[in-house]
């Protein structure tokens, strides 16, 4: 399925690196997220955005900053992140908030 | 208590059976209701949504029960290719959306 598109699908970085993610989809949809699934835990949302503003912060620590320049792209940018925050994240996208979401595949995340 | 709570597995269960699952949710005002399937290490993929009146889709049969507040599952005639996670997702909608995931419950369809 390519409506939701993530890259890069694996990344290891060290803890005082910069990268970013990037989602893209390409369902006409109003609405994209940030998850984060680490094991033996459920999806925890980070981020909403909702025509491009955002709308939901879910108490998410300052190394990680969304971007959502345009309806269609997502980016979450990390800087100076910790051991704990390895995991897989998830973009997702929505008709619009509150309807059922769409996953891309991923980006594993290994911080060194 | 969780918001969101689903019996972790593993079910094991032989081919051409039929299983179940609960989704229990504390919070009354909860308005859309997800089941979602997720293989390991992909994504979580859209099973069905879940209507008041239950829903049905092909051996998929989803229902709701606002009074007892919870969600159910039902796989009748399982298949090899049914081994999965089956999240529920609950939305909540209180001046904001809340999407909230249980921990998924395992399922192992056995030849």
């Amino acid at each position: 399925e390519t409506g939701v598109t993530q890259t890069p699908r694996h990344l290891v970085m060290g803890m005082t690196n910069k990268k970013s993610l990037k989602c893209e989809q390409h369902l006409g949809h109003n609405a994209m997220y940030w998850y984060k699934q680490s094991a033996k835990k459920p999806l925890e949302l980070m981020f909403v955005y909702s025509l491009e503003e955002r709308v939901e912060n879910n108490s998410v620590p300052s190394r990680f900053s969304p971007e959502c320049p345009n309806s269609s792209h997502l980016f979450l940018h990390l800087h100076t992140l910790q051991p704990e925050d390895s995991a897989l994240y998830l973009c997702a996208s929505s008709q619009d908030w509150g309807q059922p979401q769409h996953f891309g595949d991923g980006t594993r995340l290994s911080i060194l | 208590r969780k918001e969101v709570e689903q019996d972790p597995g593993p079910f094991n269960v032989p081919e051409g059976a039929t299983v179940a699952f609960n989704c229990t949710y504390s919070n009354s005002a909860s308005q859309s209701f997800f089941w979602y399937r997720q293989d390991c290490r992909k994504e979580p993929k859209l099973l069905m949504s879940v209507y008041s009146s239950g829903n049905e889709d092909g051996r998929f049969t989803a229902q709701l029960n606002r009074a007892s507040q919870y969600i159910s599952l039902l796989i009748r005639d399982s298949k090899l290719s049914d081994s999965a996670t089956y999240l529920c997702v609950v939305v909540t909608t209180s001046g904001t959306y809340k999407y909230i995931f249980g921990t998924g419950t395992r399922l192992k369809v056995l030849a």
